[in-house]
């Protein structure tokens, strides 16, 4: 199976903050790499397909960028509303694969 | 607009099987992959495998190989997923999700899951 790593593990940043990411694969995936966001006692929801093409009524402040191994979320001005847990998620290899997850809070 | 409707929490004891269902409505359904992702609690997402309807092509994450069994039926747009053999460690929000594809000519682009199942909660305990 493709590994994910995801850095950090939890964050605390202020409202307005810039926030990043990362997602590091085990193998290449080219650009096969999606995020995702889930908040408390809710189902996961797609941000970011394909690396960095933003889902549909998706804030785009949002926004995804890398190939290959090495990825990033960056979210520019955090909002109150993004306060959630954060994946990444390959879709290259036969069987798909999440990083272990990003908690965001607000400072 | 597709949306998939889960079944309902299941209590289960272990060395028994559950076998939990998401129904798509509003849109096609066998062209699609319904996959199955689950959450232990406090824990994170994991990948327990697909199936394409059209073609009945399953694909299972290596872990679950021999205890899961992914299943589909076209006349309801209805994907099943069978874990048997169940332990503690199965307790779990189990989802499901449809695999959406980007296609540029004729090559797939991308992959991932647009459309989300509420979940549903698979408590094991004895």
């Amino acid at each position: 199976d493709i590994q994910m790593t995801q850095s950090p593990s939890s964050l605390s940043a202020s409202v307005g903050d810039r926030v990043t990411i990362t997602c590091r694969t085990s193998q290449t995936i080219k650009n096969y790499l999606n995020w995702y966001q889930q908040k408390p006692g809710t189902a996961p929801k797609l941000l970011i397909f394909a690396a960095s093409s933003l889902q549909s009524g998706v804030p785009a402040r949002f926004s995804g960028s890398g190939s290959g191994t090495d990825f990033t979320l960056t979210i520019t001005t955090l909002q109150p509303e993004d306060v959630a847990t954060y994946y990444c998620q390959q879709s290259y290899a036969t069987t798909w694969t999440f990083g272990q997850g990003t908690k965001v809070e607000i400072k | 607009q597709v949306q998939l409707e889960q079944s309902g929490a299941e209590v289960k004891k272990p060395g028994s099987s559950v076998k939990v269902s998401c129904e798509a409505s509003g849109g096609t359904f066998d062209k699609f992959g319904i996959n199955w992702v689950r959450q232990a609690p406090g824990q994170g997402l994991e990948w327990m495998g697909s199936i394409v309807p059209v073609f009945g092509i399953t694909k299972y994450a290596q872990k679950f190989q021999g205890r899961v069994t992914i299943t589909a039926a076209k006349s309801t747009s209805t994907a099943y997923m069978d874990l048997s053999s169940l332990k503690s460690e199965d307790t779990a929000v189990y989802y499901c999700a449809r695999a959406n594809v980007v296609v540029i000519g004729t090559i797939p682009y991308s992959y991932y899951m647009d459309v989300w199942g509420k979940g549903t909660t698979v408590i094991v305990s004895s």
